[in-house]
Parts: structure tokens; C-alpha cells; sequence
């Protein structure tokens, strides 16, 4: 497509339910993050993918937070026993490979209009 | 760790008012930097960073290493700028970190 799509765009839900939420890259680009941003708050990083593996999950608060990314394009993000603190707006965003040089094209992120997740 | 700070939460100006929002990093080795918008309701978006070394909408930002800031400036503001500002580092090999944002107000 010719963005970062994400759906829902909004999701209510109750507490100690499971949630789901997808988003679908640009078409070629490597790399696809996801971020959690409260309200009045910067973006905070939770995973990135590289390909089909999560090469950094380190954001992910516990593990009732999981995403994949099986064939290296959309991916998934899984909450499961949902809490009212997991209400936020949920961020995808995905760039082309990222490199280690300065001057390249890459590591410009471009995002969704993120997953806004209400949790009563 | 790295971590990216921007002091002020609300900047208001008046139109045609210089505009200066601050951004300083801590990370020990040599990152990109950037700039994000986001403009009511819209998705965050690219403004500049610092290996372009343009200017996007009359904004311009210098790195400077010394004092680790990446502070974004326009001379003029208009009331179409009014909008949340994050600031945000790439150390090459990890993922973005973002500061906790600006909200820039352009009075009429």
C-alpha cells in the first residue's frame, strides 16, 4: 500500500480480555517498529522486526505483550489479559533496512495512524 | 542508556515570532537525530534530520556534539506550525528513542 496502515483504528475492550492489533507496512520496507504512546507522552518503543525476527523486544513491558511478524511483512501485536493501564494509542511505524552509515536514505521512519486501545 | 529530553511540554509565540524548541540526548557514541510533527489530527511525520542539513517549512536544526542538543529553530513562526514536536535518536543498530514532545502554540 502506499502507508503504514493499522487496525483497528479503535479498539474498546474490557479488563482481562485479549486484544489483537495489526498493522501492515510499506510494501519492501525491512524494518517495522511499534510503539505505545500515553496521553501527554512520547512515543514509547516496544519492539522492532527486522525481516521476520524481533531483533530487539526489550520495550515489551511483561509478557502479556507478544508480536510477530511470520512472513516478514504484517505483523501482529498480542496483549492478553488486558489492564486499564494498557490504554494507549499503539504506533506502527516501518522503514527500509536500517543502515550504520550517515548519509543513506534509511532509517527515516514513516507511521501509521496508530491503534487507539481503551481498556474499561 | 539513551535518552532524549525536551524541556519544555508548551511553547506559545505569537505569528511571526522567532521559535526555538529544545532537544538534548544523552548517548555516548555518534547518532542520527531527527525531528517529528504532528499536526492535529494527522500521524506523526518526518520534519528534518540532521544528516540533511536542510530546511523543511523554515525550520532548521543544528547537532551539536559538544553540548549534545539538537534544538529545532524558525525565524518567523506562522500559526499553520502550531502542532506537538518530538525530537528523536537513531543510535545506528537499535531502535528510535523519542523525547517526551513540545507543544508549540502560534498565537494570532
Amino acid at each position: 500500500g502506499a502507508g503504514v496502515s493499522q487496525t483497528p483504528s479503535n479498539k474498546v475492550t474490557e479488563k482481562g480480555k485479549y486484544v489483537e492489533l495489526r498493522c501492515d507496512p510499506i510494501s519492501g520496507h525491512t524494518a517495522l517498529y511499534w510503539y505505545r504512546q500515553s496521553l501527554g507522552q512520547g512515543p514509547e518503543f516496544l519492539i522492532y522486526f527486522q525481516g521476520t525476527g524481533a531483533a530487539d523486544d526489550s520495550g515489551l513491558p511483561n509478557d502479556r505483550f507478544f508480536a510477530v511478524r511470520p512472513e516478514g511483512s504484517v505483523s501482529t501485536l498480542k496483549i492478553q489479559r488486558t489492564e486499564r493501564g494498557d490504554s494507549a494509542v499503539y504506533l506502527c511505524a516501518s522503514s527500509t533496512q536500517p543502515t550504520t552509515g550517515a548519509g543513506s536514505g534509511a532509517n527515516v521512519l514513516t507511521f501509521g495512524a496508530g491503534s487507539r486501545l481503551t481498556v474499561l | 542508556a539513551q535518552r532524549v529530553t525536551q524541556p519544555e511540554k508548551l511553547l506559545s509565540v505569537f505569528k511571526g515570532a522567532p521559535v526555538e524548541l529544545k532537544c538534548n540526548y544523552s548517548y555516548s557514541g555518534s547518532p542520527e537525530l531527527f525531528w517529528y510533527v504532528q499536526y492535529s489530527r494527522q500521524r506523526l511525520q518526518l520534519l528534518l534530520r540532521h544528516i540533511s542539513r536542510e530546511s523543511i517549512k523554515g525550520f532548521t536544526a543544528d547537532l551539536n556534539k559538544g553540548e549534545t542538543s539538537f534544538h529545532l529553530k524558525k525565524p518567523f513562526a506562522q500559526e499553520e506550525d502550531s502542532a506537538m514536536y518530538y525530537c528523536a535518536l537513531f543510535p545506528y543498530g537499535q531502535n528510535f528513542v523519542f523525547g517526551p514532545g513540545t507543544r508549540l502554540s502560534v498565537l494570532p
